[in-house]
């Protein structure tokens, strides 16, 4: 069964950083790209971010790009998010999510995680 | 970015047909966007039910089914059932990203 357990959220103030991880299992971690997607409170789902399986190809959003950066270690079967100089308009549940394929582009999302809520505030 | 665009709003009779679609500000949605269709309940996280236009995972139920239609990709729900009440998501490929629409809201009335 595939698993993608998320965690690393919580209040952060305006322009700070926080790392986001993902443990994923159930599936051969190295064989496929994954993605950031995050969702604000009542609204729309957004992509965020997307690496192939071996880090070789990565996209983002352009709402992030140049302030996050994301990252996978194989080795640990692991997922990362690391986001810098956050802001209000980042508040969101931020889901770890399965491709479909070994690259991040045209695959999109087969699982989901459950999410993990990072909230800007001062 | 390119923008993706959906009904806000929807509302099918129990064992009614309806169709959702998805478009491109960029122009017609073709198969190499490799539209996707996603289902996500009150609390719950989103749930993937049509890959690359028209394929179905193990879990989808067979009452959906996704195809392109004028210029758009669309997720046509045959018999809908209560439980399908729901936001509706597509998402859409483009060069160096992917973009969800905004979602549709389906009711089941």
């Amino acid at each position: 069964e595939v698993q993608l357990v998320e965690s690393g959220g919580g209040l952060v103030q305006p322009g700070r950083s926080l790392r986001l991880s993902c443990a994923a299992s159930g599936f051969t971690f190295d064989d496929y790209a994954m993605h950031w997607v995050r969702q604000a409170p009542g609204k729309g789902l957004e992509w965020v971010s997307g690496i192939s399986w071996n880090s070789g190809s990565i996209g983002y959003a352009d709402s992030v790009k140049g302030r996050f950066t994301i990252s996978r270690d194989n080795a640990k079967n692991s997922l990362y998010l690391q986001m810098n100089s956050l802001r209000a308009e980042d508040t969101a549940l931020y889901y770890c999510a399965k491709s479909r394929g070994y690259e991040w582009e045209p695959n999109g999302v087969d699982y989901w995680g459950q999410g993990t809520l990072v909230t800007v505030s001062s | 970015q390119a923008v993706v665009t959906q009904e806000p709003s929807l509302t099918v009779s129990p064992g009614g047909t309806v169709t959702l679609t998805c478009g491109s500000s960029t122009g017609a949605v073709t198969s190499g966007h490799y539209p996707y269709w996603f289902q996500q309940k009150p609390g719950q996280a989103p749930r993937t039910l049509i890959y690359d236009t028209s394929n179905k995972h193990s879990w989808t139920p067979a009452r959906f089914s996704g195809s392109l239609l004028g210029g758009k990709a669309a997720l046509t729900l045959s018999g809908a059932q209560p439980e399908d009440e729901a936001e509706y998501y597509c998402l859409l490929s483009y060069s160096g990203a992917l973009v969800f629409g905004g979602g549709t809201k389906l009711t089941v009335l």
